[in-house]
């Protein structure tokens, strides 16, 4: 049974700093990777897709990359800033056998505050 | 990508009524997900809705208590029946789109059950 965890689950860092949110899975069969950012209330946010055979992804400040042997996605954000703050959640959908694609299974997410 | 709307956007029901939440999607779709996310967890899996089809649901979900329409290719509604305050929750509905079979999800629909 695939299980996504997410470490931290929450972080406060003071703006400008660069940081690390990381995402560990326990199957390695996965179809892609995505991470989604949530504001309090509020739907997902999709911000990178990842498949499995990409080693990383890049939108503007964000950064995330993936070791599927390992079972760890981390997604990097430089130069945070107030509206940087979110919880942001790792999603892994997992292969089917025969290689189609399944579900996506959610991990619970890092709440970032940025402060001013 | 998709711009998927949700109605309502809130509601505060009484326990034992029922609450119909709709979703529609601005591009046609084969399949239409819905999600509940409890407070502080993250987000599971309730049914796949195919259109023309019976929905999917998943361990733990039956279709008496979130029975699902798909009407067409861009629409749907989920219903949530004889509700407790257990079923206070952020309701999300979804589709995954493209080749690489991306999520989009909609702004959501927060119920509380008084």
């Amino acid at each position: 049974k695939q299980e996504v965890t997410q470490i931290p689950a929450a972080l406060s860092v003071p703006e400008g700093e660069n940081l690390v949110l990381n995402c560990s899975f326990t199957d390695s069969a996965i179809y892609n990777l995505q991470w989604f950012r949530q504001d309090p209330g509020k739907g997902l946010t999709s911000l990178l897709l990842i498949q499995s055979s990409q080693r990383e992804q890049t939108s503007g400040r964000l950064n995330a990359s993936l070791d599927k042997s390992s079972g760890r996605s981390t997604l990097y954000i430089a130069a945070s800033q107030p509206g940087d703050s979110a919880t942001y959640l790792c999603a892994v959908r997992r292969m089917n056998y025969g290689g189609s694609q399944g579900n996506l299974i959610f991990g619970k997410g890092t709440k970032l505050s940025v402060k001013p | 990508s998709a711009v998927i709307s949700q109605k309502p956007s809130r509601d505060i029901c009484q326990r034992g009524t029922s609450l119909t939440i709709q979703c529609q999607v601005d591009s046609q779709v084969t399949m239409m997900f819905w999600y509940r996310q409890q407070p502080g967890q993250s987000l599971t899996l309730i049914a796949t809705a195919n259109q023309g089809s019976e929905a999917t649901y998943e361990s733990g979900f039956v279709i008496d208590k979130f029975p699902i329409s798909r009407p067409n290719l861009t629409f749907s509604t989920l219903t949530v029946s004889n509700m407790s305050p257990e079923d206070s929750s952020i309701y999300l509905c979804s589709v995954s789109m493209g080749q690489h079979y991306e999520q989009y999800f909609g702004p959501g629909t927060r119920l509380t059950v008084t």
